[in-house]
């Protein structure tokens, strides 16, 4: 079964904090994304990344795919009220559009 | 072009009861997800209906079941309903084969609360 873990859970920072979310796995994807959801939507797409080892940049949004295409990270610089939500990696099962999601990161910007 | 809608937003049921969930798939995609998203967590994959037919089933029980119209809109029909069918229960649409794994276009959810 594929399984997609994401560290961690819970974070509250400050504005202009720096942070990072892990998304790991034991199992390799072709390719990973990254969404992020706000109370009362569905999730938005912000990246997808395909190549082990690549990084992606959205702005002030770092993402990197794991050498193995085990694992992903996202990392937020001077993060501002407007990141806070809920950040989602997912990625394909087998060849296909259906997406298994991770476990999720809740992420709180305080003013 | 439009995006994906959902109807209900938002409703209440009690357990044993019968919902019908509604989405109209974004203009040009004739492919439709549905995930269950229990708060706080992650969304767990329903099914997928592409060209009016399921392709593809999560771990979900018989008494979740589906339709696609030949609009390539859909319905997600949850029969006996449980407590813990309380949750966001999102659709999402993409366009082209079911193996393209392009993006997928969520709508903003129907919020399912069982009593």
């Amino acid at each position: 079964t594929q399984l997609l873990e994401q560290s961690p859970q819970f974070l509250s920072i400050q504005e202009g904090e720096n942070l990072t979310v892990y998304c790991n796995s034991s199992s390799v994807f072709s390719s990973l994304q990254w969404y992020r959801q706000e109370p009362g939507e569905g999730p938005v797409l912000l990246v997808t990344v395909v190549t082990g080892g690549e990084v992606k940049k959205l702005k002030r949004l770092t993402f990197q795919f794991g050498d193995a295409r085990k694992d992903s990270s996202l990392h937020i610089t001077a993060a501002q009220t407007g990141d806070t939500g809920l950040y989602l990696c997912a990625g394909p099962w087998r060849a296909t559009n259906k997406l298994i999601f991770g476990t999720g990161t809740l992420l709180a910007v305080q003013p | 072009e439009t995006g994906v809608t959902q109807s209900p937003t938002h409703l209440i049921k009690t357990r044993g009861q019968q919902v019908t969930l509604r989405c109209s798939s974004q203009s040009g995609h004739n492919t439709v997800s549905w995930y269950q998203q229990a708060l706080g967590q992650g969304p767990q994959f329903i099914f997928q209906y592409y060209r009016e037919e399921e392709n593809g089933r999560g771990n979900f029980p018989p008494r979740f079941s589906g339709l696609q119209f030949p609009n390539y809109s859909s319905e997600l029909n949850v029969n006996a309903l449980e407590l813990d069918d309380s949750a966001l229960y999102l659709c999402a649409s993409s366009r082209g084969r079911p193996t393209n794994t392009g993006e997928l276009f969520f709508g903003e959810g129907s919020r399912l609360t069982v009593l």
